[in-house]
C-alpha cells in the first residue's frame, strides 16, 4: 500500500505568516490528493482536492500544489481561526490513506 | 444542505458486534459513494471502508476486512457499517463521509459529527 508522510508533525507560526505543510507519497499518485482541516472536537473539512482545486467556500489564503509524489498545502497569511490539524489523503486507489497529520498552532 | 448524522455507537465487549448508521439528507444519496473513516482517541484519521455510488461495490482497509461490512439503503438514505469480532483497537469515533462523486476513490466533501465506539471488557 502507498504510504503518506506529512512534515512537519507540528508547527507554530505567527498571525500573518506564510505557512507550508508538505505531504509525500511513497509512490506516484498523479494529482489524486486532498487536504483536510480538523479543528479540535470537530469533523474534518475538505480544503483542497485534485491537489490544487480549492473547495467551494474555503478562503483563498489556502492553496495546494504538487503532483506525483510531493505535495504542499500553503496558507498565505495565517489567521487565528486556522489553528487546527491538517491531513493529506491520497485517493487514486483504495485504501485512501491519510497522512499522520500536522498540528498548527499560533505563536 | 447536506447533512450526515451517525448513530449506533456505544460500549461493546471484545468479540462482540455493533452496527452503526449514517442518515443522509440534502443530496441524491444513491448517486454518490459513501465512506467510513475512524479516529482513535488523540490519533489521526484512518480510512475504513467505502461503497460506490453506481454499483455499490465495496472496499475495506486490511485492518477490518472480513470483520466489517458496509452497506447502503437508498430507499431510506442510510449508510451502515456492521462491525463483528470487535477488538480493543477498533475503539474510535466513526465518521461517515460523502464522496465528491460516485467513485469510491475520490475526496470527501461532507462529513458527519461521528459516533463513538468503545470496545472494552
Amino acid at each position: 500500500d502507498i504510504q503518506m508522510t506529512q512534515s512537519p508533525s507540528s508547527l507554530s507560526a505567527s498571525v500573518g505568516d506564510r505557512v507550508t505543510i508538505s505531504c509525500r507519497a511513497s509512490q506516484g499518485i498523479n494529482n489524486y490528493l486532498a487536504w483536510y482541516q480538523q479543528k479540535p472536537g470537530k469533523d474534518p473539512k475538505l480544503l483542497i482536492h485534485g491537489a490544487s482545486s480549492l473547495q467551494s467556500g474555503v478562503p483563498s489564503r489556502f492553496s495546494g500544489s504538487g503532483s506525483g509524489t510531493d505535495f504542499t498545502l500553503t496558507i498565505s497569511s495565517l489567521q487565528p481561526e486556522d489553528v487546527a490539524t491538517y491531513y493529506c489523503q491520497k485517493y487514486n486507489s483504495v485504501p485512501c490513506t491519510f497522512g499522520q497529520g500536522t498540528k498548527l498552532e499560533i505563536k | 444542505e447536506v447533512h450526515l448524522l451517525e448513530s449506533g455507537g456505544g460500549l461493546v465487549q471484545p468479540g462482540g458486534s455493533l452496527r452503526v448508521s449514517c442518515a443522509a439528507s440534502g443530496f441524491t444519496f444513491g448517486s454518490y459513494a459513501m465512506k467510513w473513516v475512524r479516529q482513535s482517541p488523540g490519533k489521526g484519521l484512518e480510512w475504513v471502508s467505502a461503497i460506490s455510488g453506481r454499483d455499490s461495490s465495496t472496499y475495506y482497509a486490511d485492518s477490518v476486512r472480513g470483520r466489517f461490512t458496509i452497506s447502503r439503503d437508498s430507499s431510506n438514505n442510510t449508510l451502515y457499517l456492521q462491525m463483528n469480532s470487535l477488538r480493543v483497537e477498533d475503539t474510535a469515533k466513526y465518521f461517515c463521509a460523502k464522496s465528491l462523486s460516485w467513485a469510491a476513490t475520490d475526496g470527501f466533501d461532507f462529513w458527519g459529527q461521528g459516533t463513538v465506539v468503545t470496545v472494552s471488557s
